[in-house]
């Protein structure tokens, strides 16, 4: 119940397409689901956040889709870059617990070719 | 302002040894996560500290343990060190345990 499943592991985009990268959750326990990327020998950055009162998050190209009801979220990236190749990893937590543990889901490394 | 500061970066280590990392937490930051990633299992919670007591610990072994002092800063500790303990070990800070985690660069262990 404390896992978060996250697809697909690998994605190739080409340069100025969407890409999709899909997790979902059991705890219904969780209330806070960020999303990292992370470049080879640096440390995950936090990249974008949601609350499930909200059902979608947008920051610039970077938009968070939130379906409470199926347990699952989503990360689209628009306009998508070769600078945006990278390791993303969606995460889960109890925001209003004592706490403060994320469950990551395993990662999707994603490759924008030009 | 400063970013988490993990220091050392690398670190090569011979089996039965022990090692500790040390992890300086964002100014004004008083919560000190720790992860293990490795390519298997990802990222994995160790433990948390908050005001210098743990507030949480994952499903490691008793070899792994971690400490935070009054200024935040914290050191984690793996004692008679294995294998299967190389790993990439992140920390991540933030002002309490239900805020945004931010993290260092890690510190690349490697056992041999």
């Amino acid at each position: 119940q404390q896992q978060v499943k996250q697809s697909p592991q690998s994605l190739i985009v080409q340069k100025g397409g969407i890409s999709i990268i899909n997790c979902a959750y059991e705890n219904t326990a969780f209330d806070y689901f960020p999303w990292y990327q992370q470049f080879p020998g640096k440390g995950p950055a936090l990249l974008i956040a949601i609350r499930p009162d909200v059902s979608e998050k947008k920051e610039g190209r970077f938009t968070i889709s939130f379906n409470k009801s199926a347990k699952q979220f989503s990360l689209h990236i628009m306009d998508s870059q070769p600078g945006d190749s990278a390791t993303y990893f969606c995460a889960a937590r109890v925001y209003g617990g004592s706490q403060g543990n994320l469950i990551f889901g395993k990662g999707t490394k994603l490759s924008v070719k030009p | 302002k400063a970013g988490v500061t993990q220091t050392p970066r690398y670190l090569i280590k011979t089996r039965g040894q022990q090692v500790t990392l040390s992890c300086s937490p964002i100014s004004g930051h008083r919560s000190v996560s720790w992860y293990q990633q490795t390519p298997g299992q990802g990222l994995q919670f160790l433990f948390e500290y908050f005001s210098e007591t743990q507030r949480n610990k994952g499903n490691f072994p008793g070899r792994f343990s971690g400490r935070q002092f009054s200024n935040s800063r914290s050191e984690m500790n793996v004692s008679t060190l294995e294998l299967g303990d190389s790993a990439l070990y992140l920390c991540a800070s933030s002002y309490g345990p239900p805020t945004e985690a931010f993290f260092g660069q890690g510190t690349r262990l490697t056992v041999v």
